[in-house]
């Protein structure tokens, strides 16, 4: 069965910190992989990686595709309260989410 | 402004009730798709569509049917058939089902068992 797990479920810091986020998958027929962010209601697409290796940078979050090791990263660096969010990975094959990464920045 | 719209925003479902969550586009997208929501279980799709009167059952379309008449809008009916529909709604629509294409989502629908 093809499944999509994210790590860690849940994740408190401090503004200024830099935090990594998880997405490994398993699924038949991969085509692509999404983060989205989640704040109150409306998941937010962030990126979409399709190659292995190729970095998607945009301003303090970047991602990254390892298809060989079948994860994703999304790092965020220099943290504010504004990235306080629910964190989605999404692998597009029969287009099946993680459970999410929540996301605290204290100030 | 194009977006997707949900309403209503909270409901409410009584035993043996059927109730109609609304979703209505004006992205000019072919694809759309119904999402239920749990805490800490993610997404999980229900139903969707590619286009114009033709869906596709999700993971969990048991107790959920939808129609998609035209093109902008894709309702979702939760009949009583479906024992635990307490849970969030998110309705999203892509350009087409393309694995290029991202998803956009509403504000989505809470609903609750009387």
């Amino acid at each position: 069965e093809d499944k999509v797990v994210q790590s860690p479920l849940s994740l408190v810091v401090h503004e200024g910190d830099t935090v990594t986020l998880n997405c490994s998958y398993e699924v038949t027929n991969f085509r692509s992989l999404l983060w989205y962010k989640q704040e109150k209601k409306a998941p937010t697409f962030l990126f979409m990686l399709t190659s292995s290796g190729i970095e998607k940078k945009s301003g303090r979050l970047s991602s990254i595709l390892d298809k060989k090791e079948l994860f994703s990263i999304l790092n965020i660096t220099a943290t504010q309260t504004g990235d306080s969010a629910i964190y989605l990975c999404a692998v597009y094959s029969d287009m099946r989410f993680g459970a999410g990464t929540r996301l605290t920045v204290k100030p | 402004d194009g977006g997707i719209t949900q309403s209503p925003k909270y409901l409410f479902r009584k035993e043996g009730q059927n109730v109609t969550l609304s979703c209505e586009q004006n992205l000019n997208h072919d694809a759309m798709y119904w999402y239920r929501q749990d805490p800490g279980q993610g997404l999980r799709l229900i139903y969707y569509s590619q286009i114009v009167n033709d869906f596709q059952k999700g993971d969990i379309a048991e107790g959920y049917s939808v129609s998609r008449e035209k093109k902008e809008s894709f309702p979702l009916t939760v009949t009583s058939a479906q024992k635990n529909p307490t849970a969030f709604y998110l309705c999203a629509s892509s350009l087409d089902r393309a694995p290029s294409q991202p998803q956009h989502f509403g504000d989505g629908t809470r609903l609750s068992i009387l």
